[in-house]
């Protein structure tokens, strides 16, 4: 299966900080998803972005298919935005493999 | 449009007990997915149903099966419940054709004690 990396681990950032979360994967894809989990366990679109650049709000999104990369960018961070980032990819059109997720916290 | 939801969300249950999930996709989605979440593992994928048809599995011993009905709803069921079944069971659904986005229910939560 795909190997996907994601980086850093965990982040503490000072609310109104920008933070930059990385996701590294092993193969080529056709499907490549960035979620929040919420406290509750759901799992919230953000973002859905095999290549290119999307924005939405504070959030943007960068994905270089051709380097096997994609990057999450949150501007100005306020609290309600503490939890766990995960970077998801598919090339079967079928199955998501997941990174380890990037874990953040906003304190105020 | 209504989101997935997925009952019940928490259960408890006993070591040897079996255990049926159920998922019901956003009107109008064909594919089901499901995904265990673990603090040890992370999230794994289990199945994906298209069309009442598994379409591929996971690394998942024989006592994970789910099936998919003509509704597109899907049940998964874990026989011989062991302790470390207890998880955050996930489900998703997708359309077929265009964008292959796929949205996530709640979640179940079951404890095997």
């Amino acid at each position: 299966g795909i190997q996907v990396e994601q980086s850093p681990p965990d982040l503490i950032l000072q609310e109104g900080a920008n933070s930059t979360l990385r996701c590294n994967f092993s193969d080529s894809v056709n499907n490549l998803q960035w979620f929040h989990q919420n406290p509750w366990g759901q799992l919230i679109n953000l973002f859905y972005i095999p290549s290119g650049t999307k924005q939405n709000g504070r959030l943007s999104a960068t994905t270089v298919a051709t380097e096997r990369y994609s990057l999450l960018y949150i501007s100005s961070s306020q609290t309600t935005d503490s939890g766990v980032y995960f970077c998801a990819v598919d090339n079967t059109g079928n199955q998501f493999y997941f990174g380890t997720g990037t874990s953040l916290t906003v304190i105020p | 449009k209504a989101g997935v939801t997925q009952t019940p969300r928490y259960l408890i249950k006993t070591r040897g007990q079996q255990v049926t999930l159920s998922c019901s996709p956003i009107s109008g989605h064909r594919s089901v997915s499901w995904y265990q979440q673990t603090p040890g593992q992370g999230l794994q994928f289990l199945f994906e149903y298209f069309s009442e048809t598994q379409r591929n599995k996971g690394n998942f011993p024989g006592r994970f099966s789910g099936r998919q009905f003509s509704n597109s709803r899907s049940e998964m069921n874990v026989s011989t419940l062991e302790l470390g079944d207890s998880a955050l069971y996930l489900c998703a659904s997708s359309a077929t054709g265009g964008v292959p986005e796929q949205y996530f229910g709640p979640g179940t939560r079951l404890t095997v004690t």
